[in-house]
């Protein structure tokens, strides 16, 4: 069964870090480019971050750009996400998924950022 | 940055009746590859997003054969045949052509 298992979130206060991690299962995990997506409390979906399959290319959504880092092991089957200087704007829940077009869901881990 | 219109914003619909989504992109969505990277997702409450349809007209495997989706270029269309109570929650259009943009969601109950 593919399954995608996020953990890592949590309450932090604003100018400060988390890290993310996605722990994937049932497919062969380096063969495909992996993704964040993020929803605000009451929002829609925002696309975050992806990388592809070998790590050479990442991309990131304008206003994550300089604070957050998608990375990968693929010996480990894992995908992170480092994030830094947060802001309020980033409390959401954060899912990390297979594939730039987004083919399975992990089922999330939220991310508070509050004094 | 491609701009996702979906209307309308929420659809209220009579169990066994057809429900249709309109999604538009401010470009189109054709890639230098020749394939359209137009994906549907389902969130039903308190669920993670799951993908329904792939490259426009693709069904995931799973999906029931009620949802389909059609269209090109800059417009597109999720139909479902008919509706079922499982079918509530929000659906979402996102583009993978040109970076990665979602629609604002519909919001899809039952009268």
């Amino acid at each position: 069964e593919v399954q995608l298992v996020e953990s890592g979130g949590g309450l932090v206060q604003p100018g400060g870090s988390l890290r993310l991690s996605c722990a994937a299962s049932g497919f062969t995990f380096s063969n495909y480019a992996m993704s964040w997506v993020r929803q605000a409390p009451g929002k829609g979906l925002e696309w975050v971050a992806n990388i592809k399959q070998d790590v050479s290319e990442k991309n990131y959504v304008d206003s994550v750009k300089g604070r957050f880092t998608i990375s990968r092991d693929n010996a480990k089957n894992s995908l992170d996400l480092q994030m830094n200087s947060l802001r309020a704007e980033d409390t959401a829940v954060y899912y990390c998924a297979r594939g730039s077009n987004l083919g399975v869901w992990g089922q999330g881990t939220t991310v508070t950022v509050s004094s | 940055d491609v701009v996702m219109t979906q209307s309308p914003l929420s659809l209220p619909v009579t169990l066994g009746q057809p429900a249709s989504i309109s999604c538009r992109s401010s470009q189109s969505l054709v890639h230098s590859d020749g394939n359209t990277y137009l994906n549907w997702f389902q969130q039903r409450p308190g669920q993670s997003p799951r993908r329904l349809i792939y490259r426009v007209s693709n069904r995931e495997s799973g999906v029931p054969d009620r949802f389909s989706g059609s269209g090109s270029g800059t417009d597109f269309t999720l139909r479902i045949s008919r509706v079922e109570a499982e079918d509530v929650g929000f659906y979402y259009c996102m583009q993978g052509t040109h970076w990665w943009t979602f629609g604002q969601g519909t919001k899809v109950e039952i009268k």
